[in-house]
């Protein structure tokens, strides 16, 4: 069955950065795109962007430009997600999601808690 | 411009029908995705595209589309579906979220 499984949750000082995996198993990894989105306690759901497997395009919100990188390792079917120069405000649970337009599965979510 | 606006909280009877809608310009070139965000748990895709269900999905979930809004209809609304409920678009400058529409089941 399709799987998205994702690293543990993490403690961040102001200034840190995280880098959040995501193991794919049950299907072709090559086949996908892969999304991220971010939920902050209390809010909605927002998106990060998208990277492509095969291809390595990604696609980042304006809001993150310059300070995500989206990556994959076809070889461990792996897709990572690095958020620099966290802020208090990053405090949020991160999901992989497979599909860049209507992803249609999801990890179980990682709590990012930026702290000082 | 980007953004999608949603109604904060929407009620429905336990079996009756409920519309939850989503505005935004850019729904006049693009199609919305919704999500079912319940606490603690990850998202659930269930409608995308003009009007597709993924598998799994109960046919009491249905899309449409007017102009600048795009609606998710519940039909026969039933205590498992009180969540937050997300819609999903894009424009040239990226993919976004509506602010979300709280559905409670009475």
């Amino acid at each position: 069955q399709v799987q998205l499984i994702q690293s543990a949750d993490e403690v961040k000082k102001p200034g840190a950065s995280v880098k959040v995996s995501c193991k794919a198993s049950g299907f072709n990894f090559n086949s996908f795109s892969f999304s991220w989105v971010r939920q902050a306690p209390g809010q909605g759901l927002e998106w990060m962007g998208w990277i492509d497997s095969n291809n390595r395009r990604s696609e980042y919100s304006r809001k993150f430009q310059g300070r995500v990188t989206m990556t994959t390792d076809t070889s461990i079917n792996t897709v990572y997600m690095e958020l620099r120069s966290l802020g208090l405000d990053d405090t949020a649970t991160y999901f992989c999601g497979r599909g860049g337009d209507s992803p249609d599965y999801w990890g179980q979510g990682t709590l990012v808690t930026v702290s000082s | 411009s980007s953004g999608l606006t949603q109604d904060p909280g929407v009620s429905v009877a336990l079996g009756q029908t409920v519309r939850i809608t989503c505005h935004g310009d850019s729904l006049r070139g693009y199609f919305a995705n919704w999500y079912q965000k319940k606490p603690g748990q990850s998202p659930i895709l269930v409608m995308y595209g003009k009007n597709n269900r993924p598998s799994g999905i109960p046919d009491r979930f249905s899309a449409s589309y007017s102009g600048s809004t795009a609606s998710l209809t519940i039909t026969g609304a039933q205590a498992g579906d009180e969540a937050d409920y997300y819609c999903n678009s894009r424009d040239s400058s990226g993919y976004f979220f509506g602010g979300g529409t709280k559905l409670t089941v009475l």
